[in-house]
Formats: structure tokens, sequence, C-alpha cells
């Protein structure tokens, strides 16, 4: 059981390039959500995912996308990086509907644009 | 979303109690009031979870008055490695629907 798996870990893109985020979870959650974190500040909601096929926008969605095809996998697509989107970006999955329980959380993607 | 409020830091040392107190005067009759901590380096990491008066774990407690404007994360006898971040979520639900809101969360520097 791994929990919420996340690749990369370290990533340098250069300006205008585009690539995309991996987070896998293995705990069948119905729920799945992507943060950025800037340096001093808390996480940010980007998109979050109540069930495959369901994705919706969070704080701070401009210049990313999400699809959830699967309830084990929501990946996070930068369309054109720019420098502004260096940050560390976690992922997290919980279980459902109805259900008390915590998130819990990838180790997370240190991302540069350069 | 309920907004909420927390001091941006505190010190402690070795052994003591630790109580970091929030606010949330917007929280809604369905919201759960959640803790999480976080490590550098590292993603949050789930602490307690509660809706009313008081809950207890195997590392922390939490207090919640009838109002529920506020709460208060207590932390009993805190180490060195007690020193991290903590945050206070409000969200609809028990599991927040996955949409969960941080706000600049408390740094607890604990002290030998």
């Amino acid at each position: 059981n791994a929990g919420v798996t996340q690749t990369p870990k370290f990533q340098v893109l250069k300006t205008g390039q585009s690539m995309t985020l991996q987070c896998a979870q293995d705990m069948n959650h119905e729920y799945m959500s992507w943060y950025r974190q800037d340096p001093g500040m808390g996480l940010r909601l980007i998109h979050y995912s109540v069930g495959a096929g369901i994705t919706d926008q969070g704080e701070v969605p401009n210049g990313y996308n999400v699809s959830r095809s699967t309830t084990e996998d929501f990946p996070l697509r930068l369309l054109s990086a720019a420098p502004s989107q260096t940050s560390v970006y976690f992922c997290a999955s919980s279980g459902g509907q109805g259900v008390v329980t915590e998130a819990f959380f990838g180790q997370g993607t240190r991302l540069t644009v350069v | 979303l309920a907004k909420t409020t927390q001091p941006i830091s505190m010190d402690s040392y070795e052994g003591q109690e630790v109580n970091i107190t929030c606010s949330h005067n917007n929280i809604a009759t369905n919201d759960y009031i959640t803790w999480y901590q976080q490590f550098p380096s590292q993603g949050p990491r789930f602490i307690i979870q509660g809706y009313k008066t008081k809950v207890t774990n195997e590392v922390a407690s939490l207090f919640i008055p009838a109002d529920r404007k506020s709460s208060t994360l207590s932390l009993p006898r805190v180490s060195l490695s007690d020193t991290a971040v903590y945050y206070c979520l409000v969200g609809d639900g028990p599991s927040n629907t996955g949409k969960l809101i941080f706000g600049q969360g408390t740094t607890l520097q604990v002290k030998p």
C-alpha cells in the first residue's frame, strides 16, 4: 500500500514548455486534488475531483488542466510553463461522500520554470 | 468555505503543552474542523478532526466551544520533533469533498 505517489520529485522546465505531473493513489479514494505551495505560504487548491470523470476548479486554476479517467490517477498538466508556476506541487486523496476521513498527501513535486 | 484565522507563529519549550487557537466566525452548520501538520519539504499530515465539544487521539486534543466559532488544538508535552507548521481547516462535510482550503498556518518552534 503505497498511499499517494507523485512523479517526478523534481523538474526544471523552460518557459513555454508543457509537462504533466503524475499522481496515483492505491486507497480507492473518491476525492483527489492538486495544490501548489509557494515559499512561506500555505497550500492553494488548483483543481479537484470528486470521482472519475468529474473535475472542478479550485482557487488558482489558470494555466493548469486536469482529467480523471480512472479512480486511481489524477494528472496535472501545465500547458505552457511560466516562471510564476515555479512552486512545490502536492497531490492529495481522501475517502468520499459521507466518510469521515483524513486527506493523504504525496511527497510533492518541486518544479522550477526558467 | 469558512475562512480561518490563526497566529502566524508560536514558540514553546520541550515538555510544555501548546495550545493553538483558530478563529472561524463564518463556520456553517455542516462544516467540520480539521488540523494538519506540515514538516519542511513534506506534504501535510492529518492530526485531528472534530465537529463539536472535545476530540482526543494519541497525538492531540481538539476543543470546540458550543458556538463553534473557534477551536483550539492542544499538543501535550511537545518535543523538538513537533516543530512544524499547523493548519486549521474548515470545510463542508467530514471529508471536505477533497476541497481543502489552507490559510497561512501557525509555525510552531519548539526550543530545547
